[in-house]
């Protein structure tokens, strides 16, 4: 059983769309992080969030500490976006341990 | 400009070698942690470190050693002992040891070993 489960595993979305990618956990947290990795392996942080909303740009980043539940949005998509884009959190039973979601891989088609 | 490398970018080694894994940071980062990647699987902690002498195991470290003799520097050593060594390897770095700090990544080491 996995403790961060991802949704969906592939997206395929035309330039312009309006994305959504959820993230639900099963442990106790004290943050949630969306990262985002690109084709060459590379991966960079895109946000730290352990209540509410976060806005940068075009992503945007809610959490839902009762529901166990974030999702990242990605407005007005554009090819540059084509990503893997993964959760993790930070918690369990010490509050220390760190679990990683498998990733959800984004194409944006121009 | 601050960062972190990692080197090299592909290492290829024969079963039975021990390779040492390059990680430096310049970002005056305390904590430092070690990520193994494969295919359709999530990140996994090899090890971390909180501070400078210091390091502890993470989920998978059967296989692994690693140092910290060096704030700027944290190696990892993939032994003998590791039986399925072949994978990605990411580094990485954190003002702090908590959910609280950003992760600053390195580019990656792909390691195949045959």
């Amino acid at each position: 059983k996995n403790e961060v489960e991802q949704s969906p595993q592939n997206l395929t979305a035309q330039e312009g769309e309006f994305i959504t990618i959820n993230c639900s956990y099963s442990v106790g947290i004290s943050a949630l992080h969306w990262l985002q990795q690109h084709p060459g392996g590379g991966i960079v942080s895109l946000f730290m969030l352990s209540s509410g909303k976060k806005k940068h740009g075009r992503l945007i980043a809610t959490i839902n500490i009762q529901e166990k539940h974030s999702s990242l949005h990605i407005t007005a998509s554009h090819p540059r976006d084509s990503a893997v884009y993964i959760c993790a959190v930070l918690g369990g039973n010490t509050g220390n341990q760190f679990y990683f979601g498998t990733g959800t891989s984004l194409t944006v088609i121009p | 400009d601050g960062g972190i490398t990692q080197s090299p970018k592909y290492l290829f080694r024969k079963e039975g070698q021990n390779v040492t894994l390059s990680c430096e940071q310049n970002l005056n980062h305390d904590a430092m942690y070690w990520y193994r990647q494969d295919p359709g699987q999530g990140l996994r902690l090899i090890y971390y470190s909180q501070i400078v002498n210091d390091f502890q195991k993470g989920d998978i470290a059967e296989g692994y050693s690693v140092s910290r003799e060096k704030k700027e520097s944290f190696p990892l050593t993939v032994t003998s002992a590791q039986k399925n060594p072949t994978a990605f390897y990411l580094c990485a770095s954190s003002w702090g040891w908590t959910g609280a700090y950003e992760q600053y990544f390195g580019p990656g080491t792909r390691l195949t070993v045959t």
